[in-house]
C-alpha cells in the first residue's frame, strides 16, 4: 500500500535560521501533497499544499518543492520564529481515492529564541 | 465562522464499555472524515461520508468500530467492547467535497483512554 516516510523526526534550530523536512512516497500515481500543523492540543491545520503539475510553491515564509521523478516533497521554513514550534505533517492523497490523507509520522519542530 | 467541534474532549472508560464521540462538521461541508491518532504517530484515516452514506470505510480496524451521519452534518462514531489499544486521539474533518482533493478542516480531537 501507500507509505509517505518523513525525516527528521525531531529538528531544533535557532530563531531566524531556515528548518527543512522531507518526505519521500511510495504510490508514483499521487497528485496532492499538503502540509499540516499542529499545535499540542489542537487538531491539524493545512499550512501548504502543492500539485502535482508545478514544482514549487511558496507563501510568504514557507515553501515547498516536489520531485515527481525522484517522489520525494520538501517543507522549507526560512526566517523561523518561536511561534513555529509546532509538530509538522506531510502526507499524500492516492489516485484511486483522493479524498483520503496518509501522513507521515511527523516532525517535532523546535526553534530557540 | 465555527470550525469542526469535537465532544467531548476528553474520555476515559473501562475496557469493555462502549463509547460513543461526537463530530459537528463545518455548515455546509458534505464531505467528513474519522481519523485515529496514536502518540507520536501521524492521523490514520479510518472512514470517509459523502452525504448520509460511508463512502469508504476501510481503514476501520475491525467490527467494533462503527460511524453513522444520519442527516448529512454530524457524524457519531462509536466503539463497543473497548480495549486498551483503542486509546488514542479520534480526529474528525471535513470539506466541500465536491471536488477531488479539498482542504481537509480538522477539529481538535477526542482523546479517548481505555483503562
Amino acid at each position: 500500500g501507500e507509505n509517505v516516510e518523513q525525516h527528521p523526526s525531531t529538528l531544533s534550530v535557532q530563531e531566524g535560521d531556515s528548518a527543512v523536512i522531507k518526505c519521500t512516497y511510495s504510490d508514483s500515481a499521487s497528485n496532492y501533497f499538503p502540509w499540516y500543523k499542529q499545535e499540542l492540543g489542537k487538531g491539524p491545520q493545512l499550512i501548504i499544499d502543492i500539485r502535482s503539475n508545478v514544482g514549487e510553491k511558496k507563501d510568504q515564509r514557507i515553501a515547498v518543492t516536489l520531485n515527481k521523478t525522484a517522489k520525494h516533497f520538501s517543507l522549507h521554513i526560512t526566517e523561523t520564529q518561536p511561534e513555529d514550534s509546532a509538530v509538522y505533517f506531510c502526507a499524500i492523497t492516492p489516485l484511486d481515492s483522493s479524498y483520503k490523507l496518509i501522513f507521515g509520522s511527523g516532525t517535532r519542530l523546535l526553534v530557540r529564541p | 465562522g465555527a470550525g469542526v467541534s469535537q465532544t467531548p474532549s476528553n474520555k476515559v472508560t473501562e475496557k469493555g464499555k462502549y463509547v460513543e464521540l461526537r463530530c459537528d462538521p463545518i455548515s455546509g461541508h458534505t464531505a467528513l472524515y474519522w481519523y485515529r491518532q496514536s502518540l507520536g504517530q501521524g492521523p490514520e484515516f479510518l472512514i470517509y461520508f459523502q452525504g448520509t452514506g460511508a463512502a469508504d470505510d476501510s481503514g476501520l480496524p475491525n467490527d467494533r468500530f462503527f460511524a453513522v451521519r444520519p442527516e448529512g452534518s454530524v457524524s457519531t462514531l462509536k466503539i463497543q467492547r473497548t480495549e486498551r489499544g483503542d486509546s488514542a486521539v479520534y480526529l474528525c474533518a471535513s470539506s466541500l467535497g465536491t471536488l477531488r482533493n479539498n482542504e481537509q478542516f480538522f477539529g481538535p480531537g477526542t482523546r479517548l483512554t481505555v483503562l
